[in-house]
């Protein structure tokens, strides 16, 4: 079945630093592709999504691409603040039945930012 | 407008105990999702319904029962409880069309 690969964590940086977490997939088809963010205590939210190769999601300063060939979404932000600390998914979507979204993540990657 | 709420938010439960999970959204979506996250696997999909009267295994349905008791509402019930089912147990929806799922704060359930 399809799979999401991270890298593992835990991630730590200094404020201002530049970001990167890798996240490579194995799919059948060309699935969707996310990064979910979970604030401590809170649930998954959005952060960014691509749906098709050489697409290019960003958000709140962070990007990620598509990359088809390499079957990649790594994750990147130019300069973080202490307030991006918290866990990053990774996931795909898979169809399910009556066309429902399947979402299959990565194990998480835990950041923290020192000030 | 509340999102997706759950409850309840911690539980201890001894082996062989049942219980249920609630999940409840109010932005009339179709799809719900339960997951269960535990260290160092990410969130996995223990069952799903696309649309009020379907539900569908995911994953790891094993040990747990799910009802979609109107579009709103979406339960999840461990009817013998193990200490392998220890987890945060999140739930989801999403809108028709849509990418983004929307998920709940979590319910933290320990199986003693």
């Amino acid at each position: 079945g399809d799979s999401v690969t991270q890298m593992e964590g835990p991630v730590t940086l200094s404020e201002e630093a530049f970001l990167t977490i890798n996240c490579t997939y194995t799919a059948t088809g060309y699935p969707s592709l996310f990064w979910y963010v979970q604030y401590p205590g809170e649930g998954l939210q959005l952060l960014l999504k691509a749906t098709k190769a050489d697409d290019k999601g960003s958000n709140k300063g962070f990007e990620a691409t598509y990359r088809k060939e390499t079957t990649s979404f790594h994750l990147e932000k130019g300069s973080v603040q202490v307030s991006d600390s918290a866990v990053y998914f990774c996931a795909l979507s898979e169809r399910g039945v009556q066309g429902a979204q399947k979402l299959v993540f990565g194990q998480g990657t835990r950041l923290t930012i020192n000030p | 407008n509340a999102g997706v709420t759950q409850t309840p938010k911690f539980q201890v439960l001894k082996t062989g105990q049942s219980m249920t999970l609630q999940c409840a959204q109010d932005m009339n979506h179709n799809s719900m999702y339960w997951y269960r996250q535990d260290p160092g696997m990410g969130l996995r999909l223990i069952y799903y319904s696309a649309s009020e009267g379907t539900t569908d295994k995911g994953e790891v349905p094993n040990g747990y029962n799910v009802s979609r008791l109107n579009k709103r509402e979406f339960s999840l019930r461990l009817e013998s409880a193990a200490p392998s089912q220890t987890s945060v147990y999140f739930c989801a929806s999403r809108a028709p069309a849509s990418y983004e799922q929307y998920f709940g704060p979590g319910t933290r359930l320990t199986v003693t």
